[in-house]
């Protein structure tokens, strides 16, 4: 158990919803990154926070995706106007090495 | 074109069997990490290697980062049920912000071990 949580853990959705996920590091980890995994992939990184502070952001992360970390501690993720290809593993990462469980995305 | 390239991308073996699989890219790393993820969860890390030559042991795994710091071998010796999972190298990825520590992915290879 790495103490990153994630949620939901699943998520089926329709082309065009909005979708919100939510990532809980543990207090210590000040860094927290974003990095989306499709079937046969390795993950790819989205975006990286110190703190509260969004310091880089992936030429993957188009703008239906932002990504907020408004006191430091937790992280969401909000995808708008959802497409097909949105579908994939969403995975938070503390502290650069401790990923969570991930919340996977389906889009009908 | 993948920055790592890990091969072979399946492996199926029979328990008790070793079993080498690759990382191998054409630039320098400062360091590797090699992951396990089992489906439907996050990677899990289980080493960094940092040195050129360095070998590394965890139980029957053993890690090698070559002496040019562009490859990485992970070695399973007498593979076990539970060692089945996608194994991923992952390094820091060339000209990403300063102190971003953001990482570049393999495509990782997928381990059967079966009973």
């Amino acid at each position: 158990d790495t103490g990153v949580s994630q949620n939901p853990r699943h998520k089926i959705t329709k082309r065009g919803q909005n979708v919100t996920f939510r990532c809980d590091p543990i207090s210590e980890h000040n860094r927290l990154y974003w990095y989306r995994q499709t079937l046969g992939q390795g993950p790819e990184f989205l975006t990286y926070f110190q703190n509260e502070a969004q310091l880089e952001k992936s030429r993957l992360l188009s703008d239906r995706f932002s990504a907020e970390r408004p006191k430091g501690s937790f992280s969401t993720l909000e995808i708008q106007r959802t497409e097909q290809g949105d579908s994939a593993m969403y995975l938070c990462v503390g502290d650069t090495q401790y990923f969570g469980p991930g919340t996977r995305l389906t889009v009908l | 074109t993948q920055l790592l390239e890990q091969s072979p991308q399946f492996l199926s073996i029979q328990e008790g069997e070793n079993l080498t699989v690759y990382c191998n890219s054409s630039s320098v790393f400062s360091s590797l990490q090699w992951y396990r993820q089992e489906p439907g969860e996050g990677p899990v890390l289980l080493v960094t290697v940092v040195t050129g030559g360095e070998v590394k042991k965890l139980k029957r795994l053993t890690f090698q980062f070559g002496d040019a710091r562009k490859d990485s071998s992970l070695h399973i010796t007498a593979a076990q049920p539970g060692d089945t999972g996608l194994y991923l190298c992952a390094g820091p990825t060339p000209y990403s912000g300063a102190g971003s520590y953001q990482l570049t992915f393999g495509k990782g290879t997928k381990l059967s071990v079966i009973p």
